[in-house]
């Protein structure tokens, strides 16, 4: 199993509102990724944990809340976002440590087609 | 900091043309390099990359890049283009910050494939 789960696919939330973004794997990566893709844009990655903790933080807003509870789970929690805050947002995974060696490659989910009315 | 150029943000070939997508790379050690294809409303697939060794990568869909050092080069290429290949296609590099791995992305390039 090579995939990553992103769900949902489609999100229109409110301003007002709390929602979550789930992204799955099952090949055994401990480190995974949440990347924020505006249309014609390449990715910018948001949060890196590694081995279930936060390891990078590219100076994102608080409204965007990151959580890892096992190493097969990543969350993104959403509340209060913006209209500009409308994007695809893109979960990855990446072996670390004695399962990296020359396996260097992150696996991408779909994406959560996020939109902000 | 490490990072990657992709010259051409939109390339147009005839289906059966060559395809030629150009990336350059800045990094003072071997970097490891990817390509990724991104078709429209999905997320990004890995077509190939480099770690260490060999300078010719094949990757799938027909695919393969050269790796260059004394250009700093990674450039995509494919024989013969079909319309199925009309995609954005991102070079990446990956670069260990603070202990950990991330992937920096060049601006993209658009291909599209003329009948």
């Amino acid at each position: 199993d090579t995939e990553v789960t992103q769900t949902p696919k489609h999100l229109v939330m409110g301003m007002t509102n709390k929602k979550s973004l789930k992204c799955e794997q099952h090949m055994g990566h401990r480190a995974m990724y949440w990347y924020k893709q505006k249309a014609k844009k390449p990715p910018e990655l948001m949060f890196v944990y590694s081995y279930e903790k936060l390891s990078i933080n590219e100076s994102v807003p608080s409204r965007f809340s990151p959580e890892c509870p096992n190493s097969s789970l990543l969350n993104l929690h959403l509340h209060a976002l913006q209209p500009e805050d409308s994007a695809l947002y893109l979960c990855a995974s990446e072996a670390l440590g004695w399962q990296r060696g020359t396996n260097t490659e992150a696996f991408f989910g779909q994406g959560t087609r996020l939109t902000v009315v | 900091a490490q990072s990657v150029t992709q010259l051409g943000s939109h390339v147009s070939v005839s289906e059966g043309a060559l395809v030629l997508l150009r990336c350059n790379y800045s990094s003072s050690v071997p970097p490891y390099l990817f390509w990724y294809v991104q078709y429209p409303n999905q997320g990004l697939q890995l077509l190939l990359k480099y770690t260490t060794g060999a300078t010719l990568v094949k990757g799938i869909n027909g695919f393969e890049a050269e790796f260059k050092k004394s250009e700093t080069s990674f450039h995509l290429t494919k024989p013969s283009a079909h319309m199925s290949d009309a995609a954005e296609y991102f070079c990446a590099v990956s670069v260990i910050t603070s202990g950990t791995y991330k992937y920096i992305f060049g601006t993209g390039t658009r291909l599209k494939v003329l009948a």
